[in-house]
């Protein structure tokens, strides 16, 4: 079975300093995508960032930038320079290949960006 | 690119009654539509997949004939919640994809409030 796991509900930061979330997953799969999500209080969903199983090299969008640890099953999310808009809720999601591309997400991380 | 507007944002209604929301991509022609549901403080639950043009692919545990899905073109679905009860109060969100396989991301509406009294 596909699972991920987010293992701190909630995480606080002081603007313009740099905070990392974890994920971890599991799947006996070799193709597949990971995905980090942000949901802020209006409850949108927002693509953060994507990293290819297959691709060696971190994947980064700005301020955000993912450590991908194959082996050891691990995603987390790097925010640097944290903004306070970026106070959301962040969720971690892995996509399998084969099984239609459907997203199972981690329990989510609740960040807290303050002055 | 790729938005996805869901409709209505908001709905309050009194038990028994069925509620319609809509889920459209405004500027792509979607594939593949998802629905989720979303209790507070807690994480998107995958409802089932909905393919243009085919039954939707339900998951365990979601009743087929409690919420009604129909994609009948390549940018609307629909998802009907049928003589909806209170405990079936809850925040639903859409997604849309583009293109067929994982490697797209999932765009999604902004979600409905359904409360029922």
């Amino acid at each position: 079975a596909q699972t991920v796991t987010q293992s701190q509900p909630e995480m606080s930061v002081q603007e313009a300093e740099t905070v990392t979330l974890s994920c971890t997953y599991d799947t006996s799969e070799n193709n597949y995508y990971l995905f980090w999500y942000k949901q802020p209080p209006s409850r949108q969903m927002i693509l953060v960032i994507r990293q290819e199983a297959y691709k060696q090299q971190n994947a980064t969008e700005n301020r955000f930038s993912v450590n991908f640890q194959k082996a050891a099953k691990s995603f987390s999310l790097k925010i640097s320079d944290s903004q306070l808009g970026d106070t959301a809720m962040y969720f971690c999601a892995s996509a399998i290949y084969n099984q239609g591309g459907k997203l199972i997400f981690g329990q989510g991380t609740e960040l807290s960006v303050k002055p | 690119g790729a938005v996805v507007s869901q409709h209505p944002s908001r709905v309050i209604c009194k038990s028994g009654t069925s509620v319609k929301i809509e889920c459209r991509s405004l500027d792509f022609q979607a594939t593949t539509m998802f629905w989720y549901r979303q209790f507070p403080k807690q994480s998107l639950m995958l409802m089932a997949t909905s393919n243009e043009g085919s039954k939707a692919t339900y998951e365990q545990g979601v009743e087929k004939d409690k919420f009604l899905i129909n994609h009948a073109s390549l940018t609307l679905s629909t998802l009907t919640v049928t003589s909806a009860h209170p405990e079936d109060s809850s925040f639903y969100i859409c997604s849309a994809r583009y293109e067929e396989g994982a490697r797209q991301p999932q765009h999604f509406g902004d979600g409905t409030r359904l409360s029922i009294l």
